[in-house]
């Protein structure tokens, strides 16, 4: 089975603060992911990778930046925090780069609930 | 903008009903679709794939793919109160140069609820 984990379930955090959110999958996956999730509008992609050290900018990057060192970990960083990004974060992996096959399916970690104050 | 719409909602069925939830997609060049089903406060989980036109059935769970007409659906039979979810329907991104890196869309989302 397919495994990602992040580094904490919930997280409260001060305005200003740099913030730091980690996940890591287990199946050797080529991409991975990060949203944000906020009720009435549905799951928003922030920044994605298809390799160590290459990233992708999604459709809602401003205030955040990523890191991918390894293969099986991925950072999503809040530079300075603000409480319009009080949300849940969910990360998610995929295996290939998209050829019309399951294997495009994205796998979910259990999602970081952060407030910031 | 590439989008990806799914139906309204709320859906309240009965339980033993059949639920239909839908989706339709506005990028040509998708080719595969996903269904999620997300608990509350839980994060979404596989239900089934589809990328070729016509029906996919696992269990009490089928997904249509109409290429045409750029729908996708889903449909539960015998709904069970435990199907009580948001379901998320997505389709595979598409880029410049044809590659897609995994992208998926998201639709909103349709809440479900079988009532006993």
């Amino acid at each position: 089975d397919v495994k990602v984990t992040q580094s904490s379930r919930y997280l409260v955090k001060r305005t200003g603060e740099k913030v730091f959110l980690e996940c890591v999958q287990d199946m050797d996956h080529e991409n991975m992911f990060w949203y944000r999730q906020d009720p009435g509008l549905g799951l928003r992609l922030i920044y994605f990778s298809y390799d160590v050290k290459m990233k992708e900018k999604g459709d809602i990057p401003e205030g955040y930046s990523v890191s991918r060192e390894k293969k099986e970990r991925f950072s999503l960083i809040l530079e300075s925090a603000s409480t319009n990004q009080t949300s849940m974060y969910l990360c998610a992996s995929s295996l290939s780069r998209g050829s019309f096959s399951p294997t495009d399916t994205q796998y979910f970690g259990p999602g970081t609930r952060l407030t910031v104050l | 903008q590439k989008e990806v719409e799914q139906n309204s909602g709320p859906l309240s069925v009965p339980e033993g009903a059949i639920a239909s939830l839908n989706c339709t997609y506005s990028d040509r060049g998708s080719q595969s679709f996903f269904w999620y089903r997300q608990y509350s406060g839980k994060s979404p989980e596989l239900i089934m794939f589809i990328y070729s036109n016509g029906d996919k059935e696992d269990g009490r769970f089928t997904a249509q793919l109409n290429k045409a007409s750029q729908y996708v659906s889903l449909l539960i039979r015998d709904s069970q109160p435990s199907d009580s979810a948001t379901y998320l329907c997505a389709g595979v991104t598409w880029g410049a140069g044809g590659t897609s890196y995994g992208k998926l869309t998201f639709g909103q989302g349709t809440i479900l609820t079988v009532h006993p």
